[in-house]
């Protein structure tokens, strides 16, 4: 079982449209990523979050930390082509520096 | 980019042989990890290293073993391996913290007959 449960699995999308990715878990996290991944390469960092409640915008693109840090969202308004791929957020616990993935979101925006 | 590169790019082997893979960095960052990456799990962490000689276990660590003799390289070694072990295994680093960027490398896709 993994601590973080990301929903949608699969998403698969017309370009134009908005959606939003879950991440979710029953335990508190000091801070979380949000990681998205192309076929063949490795994840790359979008954005961390740090404090509950905490917004955070990277152009269409829309992040928030739960309030009780249990719980992220990624929101992507009007969806391009060049959304497609993998994100993955990624939790730290207050103890040690190991950081717990999601099971992850594929993400398909159709031209 | 960060300098990270992973070798080999790409193994066959078979069932219960040693395979060593091999993490290289350029950027002098104090932590490195390996991490598997399955369908439908995501990235689940291996081993990860603190320093030179300092390493701890991760999520799923039996039938991995690690070495940092040296800040730049992080080694993982599958000492018998399994079919259960065939996966893409990812090398990242990153200065340190919970809030600090992990920087991946390009993978390594394992294939155990």
């Amino acid at each position: 079982t993994q601590l973080l449960e990301q929903s949608p699995q699969f998403l698969s999308i017309q370009e134009g449209e908005n959606l939003t990715v879950y991440c979710n878990s029953s335990s508190v996290f000091s801070s979380l990523q949000w990681y998205r991944q192309e076929p063949g390469e490795g994840p790359v960092l979008l954005v961390t979050v740090v404090t509950g409640g905490e917004v955070k915008k990277l152009k269409r693109l829309t992040f928030q930390f739960g309030d009780a840090r249990k719980d992220s969202s990624l929101h992507i308004t009007a969806a391009q082509p060049g959304d497609t791929g993998l994100y993955l957020c990624a939790g730290a616990r207050n103890t040690g520096n190991q950081f717990y993935f999601g099971t992850g979101t594929s993400l398909t925006v159709i031209p | 980019d960060a300098g990270i590169t992973q070798s080999p790019r790409h193994k066959v082997t078979e069932t219960g042989t040693p395979v060593t893979l091999r993490c290289h960095q350029t950027e002098n960052h104090r932590y490195m990890y390996w991490y598997r990456q399955d369908p439908g799990h995501g990235l689940r962490l291996i081993h990860y290293s603190y320093g030179v000689k300092d390493t701890d276990k991760g999520e799923v660590s039996d039938g991995y073993s690690v070495s940092r003799s040296k800040t730049e390289d992080f080694l993982l070694t599958l000492e018998s391996a399994t079919s259960s072990q065939t996966s893409v295994y990812f090398c990242a680093i990153s200065p340190g913290g919970s809030t600090d960027t992990q920087y991946f490398g390009p993978g390594t896709r394992l294939t155990v007959l």
